[in-house]
C-alpha cells in the first residue's frame, strides 16, 4: 500500500470550512484513498472513499488531483463534534480489508 | 441497524494469562478485521477473516489468533499476556472484503 503524509495538526475555526491535506505520490493506478476519522477513544468511523473523481457525501467531500498525487478532505461547515484525528489511508481494494493508518491529523475545531 | 458489538468493553488481565475477545458484525457483513491501538505504535491490523478463512495476516506473534464462525461473528485470542498487550482492539466489518469497513467501539483490554 502506498504511503500517506499528512500534518501533525490543523485548527479550524467552528463554521468554517476545514480542509485536510493529504499527499500520497506513490499511489498506484488501482489504489483508493480513504478518509477515516477517531474521535477521543472511540472506534475509527468512515467518511469516504473516491478513486480518481470527486466525491461527496452527506459528511464530508473528497478532491482528488488529476494526476492523483494528492487529496483533500473538506469539512464543509466544521463543528466542535468534528475535533477528532482524520485519517487518509490508500489502499487496493482487491486485497481485503486491510487499512494501514498512519499518525493522521489532529483537528481541533475552535469556537 | 445495529452497528458493530465487541465485548467486553473493559478487561483486566494478569501477566501469563489468556484473553478471548468477541465480535459481532453489522447484519449481513461476511468480513472481520481485528486492530490494536497503543499510543506508543498506533492503529496496527491484526488480521482479517471473510467467511471463515483468513484472508490477511498483521505482523504479530502466533499469540494472537482469530477465529470466525459461520454468522461471521469473529473472536480473537491473546495467549500468554504481556505488558505490551495492554491496548484497545478494535474489530471492523465490512459487506464483502474490499467496502468500507465499519469500526466497533473496542475492548480496552489492561494487562497487569
Amino acid at each position: 500500500d502506498a504511503k500517506t503524509t499528512q500534518p501533525t495538526s490543523m485548527d479550524c475555526a467552528e463554521g468554517r470550512a476545514a480542509n485536510l491535506p493529504c499527499n500520497h505520490s506513490t499511489i498506484s493506478g488501482n489504489e483508493y484513498v480513504y478518509w477515516y476519522r477517531q474521535i477521543h477513544s472511540q472506534g475509527p468511523q468512515y467518511i469516504i472513499h473516491g478513486l480518481k473523481n470527486n466525491e461527496t457525501n452527506e459528511m464530508a467531500s473528497l478532491i482528488i488531483t488529476e494526476d492523483r498525487k494528492s487529496s483533500t478532505l473538506i469539512l464543509p461547515h466544521a463543528t466542535l463534534r468534528d475535533t477528532a484525528v482524520y485519517y487518509c489511508i490508500v489502499r487496493v481494494d482487491e486485497y481485503g480489508n486491510k487499512l494501514v493508518f498512519g499518525a493522521g491529523t489532529i483537528l481541533r475545531v475552535k469556537s | 441497524k445495529a452497528g458493530v458489538t465487541q465485548t467486553p468493553r473493559y478487561l483486566i488481565k494478569t501477566r501469563g494469562q489468556q484473553v478471548t475477545l468477541s465480535c459481532s458484525p453489522i447484519s449481513g457483513h461476511r468480513s472481520v478485521s481485528w486492530y490494536q491501538q497503543t499510543p506508543g505504535q498506533g492503529l496496527q491490523f491484526l488480521f482479517e477473516y471473510f467467511s471463515e478463512t483468513q484472508r490477511n495476516k498483521g505482523n504479530f506473534p502466533g499469540r494472537f489468533s482469530g477465529r470466525q464462525f459461520s454468522n461471521s461473528r469473529s473472536e480473537m485470542n491473546v495467549s500468554t499476556l504481556e505488558l505490551g498487550d495492554s491496548a484497545l482492539y478494535l474489530c471492523a466489518s465490512a459487506l464483502i472484503s474490499n467496502t468500507e469497513a465499519f469500526f466497533g467501539q473496542g475492548t480496552r483490554l489492561t494487562v497487569v
